[in-house]
């Protein structure tokens, strides 16, 4: 099946810099790739996706980039704000059913 | 529009003992789909339903079971529960494409004891 990692586990950044959070995948059968941020207490939220047929996606402080060739593909957030700091998981899906990476623990320091 | 909701939020239980826990899609939504949080495993797929079927599986043993009705609705059930079945479950909808954007619930927490 589908082998989903992400890194870092955990990443503090200032108020204001970027934070980039990177994921691999190794099945190239996988054509979707979402983006989920997750608060204490709540479930997942999809804040981004980016499609195999698409290099990057934008959408005002968050971007997602996607390198088929490498099975890479990552989320990046600029302008960081305390309300970012939340956990980020990426996933792969198959076409079949979504394989999730371990989530980033993403703390934005005032 | 309002989102996924799932009841109860939370469900102490003891060892042994079923429990079935609720998801309503919104609306529109007929594709279901159930996950296993925890802090050792993450993000665990465990079933998927589509118009009332079984569409996909993951890798859990029979005593985890779905199913969903006509109005999309679905259940799942843990029959003889086990201290490691406390988790997080998730229910997630999406529109019937396979990789479409899925929405989450808020989860129900099931505690073990």
């Amino acid at each position: 099946g589908e082998n989903v990692e992400q890194h870092p586990s955990t990443l503090s950044v200032q108020e204001g810099d970027s934070a980039v959070i990177k994921c691999t995948y190794s099945d190239s059968a996988s054509n979707y790739f979402p983006w989920y941020k997750q608060e204490l207490g709540k479930g997942p939220q999809l804040i981004i996706d980016i499609r195999s047929n698409v290099g990057e996606k934008k959408d005002q402080r968050i971007a997602v980039t996607l390198n088929k060739t490498a099975k890479h593909f990552s989320l990046h957030i600029t302008e960081t704000q305390p309300e970012d700091s939340a956990v980020y998981f990426c996933a792969a899906n198959t076409g079949n059913q979504f394989y999730f990476g371990t989530g980033t623990s993403l703390t934005v320091i005032p | 529009k309002a989102g996924v909701t799932q009841t109860p939020r939370y469900l102490i239980k003891t060892r042994g003992q079923q429990v079935t826990l609720s998801c309503s899609p919104i609306s529109g939504h007929r594709s279901v789909s159930w996950y296993q949080q925890t802090p050792g495993q993450g993000l665990q797929f465990l079933f998927e339903y589509f118009s009332e079927t079984q569409r996909n599986k993951g890798n859990f043993p029979g005593r985890f079971s779905g199913r969903q009705f006509s109005n999309s609705r679905s259940e799942m059930n843990v029959s003889t529960l086990e201290l490691g079945d406390s988790a997080l479950y998730l229910c997630a909808s999406s529109f019937p494409d396979r990789a479409g954007e899925q929405y989450f619930g808020p989860g129900t927490r099931l505690t073990v004891t």
